[in-house]
């Protein structure tokens, strides 16, 4: 079993949409939780970090569901430059993160 | 800015050559990691390294070996490169206090035939 697992889509949404999506991790101990974002060709740089509590970063939001083991990812207003792939990642201990696969978004006009 | 640099976005090796990746970062980062990507895999970690001439196996470090001198620098090394080492590799680093946010180099694309 993969250690995180993502749905890969693509979603394709036109502008203006809200598009949700979640990953699921395997290793119950994880503490720390990130979306990153990685454009077509470019390497991933972090959207957002993952509180227990959910968090919000303007159009972007977070949740964590530690019970069952998902994260989630909303993502309002969609606009054309939010096209890119989502990578949920976890820690697995003070150095090594653990990556999914990504989920790809694709906004349309 | 964080600044992660890596000495070639595209090269093309032919199987048993020896391969150097290297990557550089300014921020004075103690970690450093190698990572390979490849389609519905993610990235995957092949070596990493804590501090200066220390390294610990990832995941996936058959094949590889690393070199880390200077805290700035740290090398990839395919001893013999094969067909399927055919990759994206990213390096990354990130420092030791506050949050876990590693941050990447633009990746070498490299093709062994």
């Amino acid at each position: 079993r993969k250690e995180v697992e993502q749905d890969p889509g693509p979603f394709n949404v036109p502008e203006g949409a809200t598009v949700a999506f979640n990953c699921t991790y395997s290793n119950s101990a994880s503490q720390s939780f990130f979306w990153y974002r990685q454009d077509c060709r470019k390497e991933p740089k972090l959207l957002m970090s993952v509180y227990s509590s959910g968090n919000e970063d303007g159009r972007f939001t977070a949740q964590l569901n530690r019970a069952s083991q998902y994260i989630s990812l909303l993502i309002r207003d969609s606009k054309l430059s939010d096209s890119a792939t989502y990578l949920c990642v976890v820690n697995r201990n003070d150095y090594k993160l653990s990556f999914g696969a990504g989920t790809t978004v694709t906004v349309r006009a | 800015d964080v600044k992660v640099t890596q000495s070639s976005r595209y090269l093309v090796k032919r199987t048993g050559e020896k391969v150097f990746l290297e990557c550089v970062q300014d921020m004075d980062h103690e970690n450093m990691f190698w990572y390979r990507q490849d389609p519905g895999l993610g990235l995957r970690l092949i070596y990493f390294s804590y501090d200066v001439k220390m390294k610990e196996k990832g995941d996936i470090p058959e094949g590889y070996s690393v070199s880390r001198e200077k805290k700035e620098r740290f090398s990839l090394i395919l001893e013999s490169a094969s067909t399927n080492q055919t990759s994206m590799y990213l390096c990354a680093s990130r420092g030791t206090s506050g949050s876990y946010e590693q941050y990447f180099g633009p990746g070498t694309r490299l093709t062994v035939t």
